[in-house]
């Protein structure tokens, strides 16, 4: 009965490579967000959908492709990966502008 | 430029100790302020959600309040159980209907028994 929840949980993986993040939501909610959180801790919001259309694309490479099959997944695809690019990326999910709710981060890293 | 600060960036309390975590930011016209709890490895975990000055919320040891410029967490008698990031958020000025927070960059506490 997770809320939101990723896949996978870590993933690791060699400079240049292409990759995918899934992300799913049970809460009903329209909108759906991915974020990055660096080795600092600080969290910021690279893209956000609401009802499958980009609302929120924030200075983010156009290596990072968000898609939203359907109001419930928010995938996230990236090209090219660079060492820059290890983190750990939250999904999450809110009802308008609702408090929103994270799932448990994948943690990439690139080598 | 919207900014919000948390202070201090880490605590250290001993088992009991009451203290407050404090969350101050410069969006003007504020639509809300999220309180938000990380444990390691884990995603944040919603706590509160305040609306306007004066307003608190409670749960079991925690308080938020919410002044003009600023919002604290006080946390009564913590036990260890409390240790972990507390995060506070804010919805960018202009951001509309879109959700797009600012986070602050937490406050790490840890209670020892």
């Amino acid at each position: 009965d997770t809320a939101v929840s990723q896949t996978p949980k870590y993933l690791v993986t060699q400079m240049g490579n292409d990759k995918s993040i899934k992300c799913e939501q049970n809460l009903g909610h329209d909108t759906m967000y991915w974020y990055k959180q660096d080795s600092k801790k600080f969290l910021k919001i690279m893209f956000s959908y609401n009802n499958k259309e980009l609302i929120i694309n924030e200075t983010v490479p156009n290596r990072f492709s968000p898609k939203s099959p359907d109001k419930a997944h928010l995938n996230l695809h990236i090209n090219s990966l660079e060492l820059g690019d290890s983190a750990v990326y939250f999904c999450a999910s809110s009802q308008g502008v609702d408090e929103q709710f994270f799932g448990p981060g994948t943690r990439l890293t690139v080598l | 430029e919207d900014q919000v600060t948390q202070s201090p960036e880490a605590l250290r309390l001993q088992e009991g100790e009451s203290s407050s975590l404090n969350c101050s930011y410069t969006v003007s016209g504020l639509r809300g302020l999220f309180w938000y709890r990380q444990d390691p490895g884990k995603g944040p975990e919603f706590l509160f959600t305040l609306y306007s000055a004066g307003e608190e919320k409670e749960k079991e040891r925690l308080k938020a309040t919410l002044t003009k410029k600023e919002s604290f967490l006080h946390i009564t008698a913590p036990k260890p159980e409390d240790s972990a990031t507390y995060l506070c958020a804010v919805p960018r000025r202009g951001s509309g209907n879109t959700g797009k927070l600012i986070f602050g960059q937490g406050t790490t506490l840890q209670v020892k028994p």
